[in-house]
């Protein structure tokens, strides 16, 4: 069965350090990944996806077939990066999405 | 363009009790989903229409959850009777039909359900 694990429940980092929120999945079909965040008060919205290899907002994540991680980086960290991300893996012919349990990044000054 | 639209925004009922949620989907979006997420998780696909067919609905606790898109357009949730363990954010999403590839799917605001 699939599955989508981030590790970290909360990550609290300084703002202008680097940012690295971690996503493992399990899947043995061909893996289409995204990222999701949700800013205070507002709507869960798409981040980035992995087959578009953009740079939203200064994020990156890159899709590591052999680790099965796609984790979601930025070099410089803005306080108005603070928000709840959540990893997600599109499944079958349906886009069924599965979640992760999401980490809580706090951008502090 | 409008979002999706959810109502209400918040319910409080008791154990035992009947709720039902509402969802207006994206103009011209053919694809609903319905999920839930409880406190600490990340949102889970109850269910997902394709216009007014249901793709999907593995995850959906039949015996007390049903779920309906009549005219391929808005969609109603409801939990009849509500257990404590129901108490979770319920977001409705929407996407356009998809056609060889993954599709934004864009949430609603979500109705907080609370069963006491």
């Amino acid at each position: 069965a699939q599955r989508v694990t981030q590790p970290e429940k909360l990550l609290s980092v300084f703002k202008g350090a680097p940012v690295e929120l971690k996503c493992n999945y399990s899947y043995s079909g061909s893996p289409e990944l995204f990222w999701y965040v949700q800013y205070s008060r507002q709507r869960l919205q798409l981040l980035l996806r992995h087959i578009s290899r953009e740079s939203i907002k200064g994020f990156t994540a890159d899709l590591n077939k052999g680790e099965t991680s796609f984790h979601l980086k930025k070099p410089f960290a803005q306080e108005e990066d603070s928000a709840m991300y959540y990893c997600a893996l599109l499944t079958g012919g349906g886009n069924k999405l599965t979640f992760g349990t999401g980490t809580q990044l706090k951008v502090e000054l | 363009e409008a979002g999706v639209a959810q109502s209400p925004r918040y319910k409080i009922i008791e154990k035992r009790q009947s709720v039902a949620f509402w969802c207006n989907p994206i103009s011209g979006h053919a694809t609903l989903y319905w999920y839930q997420q409880i406190l600490g998780q990340g949102p889970k696909l109850l269910i997902q229409f394709q216009n007014n067919g249901v793709v999907d609905d593995s995850q959906l606790p039949k015996d007390r959850f049903s779920a309906e898109r009549l005219k391929g357009v808005d969609s109603t949730l409801k939990i009849q009777p509500a257990k404590l363990e129901d108490s979770a954010v319920y977001l409705c999403a929407s996407s356009l039909e998809r056609a060889g590839g993954p599709l934004t799917q864009y949430f609603g605001p979500g109705t907080r359900l609370l069963v006491l």
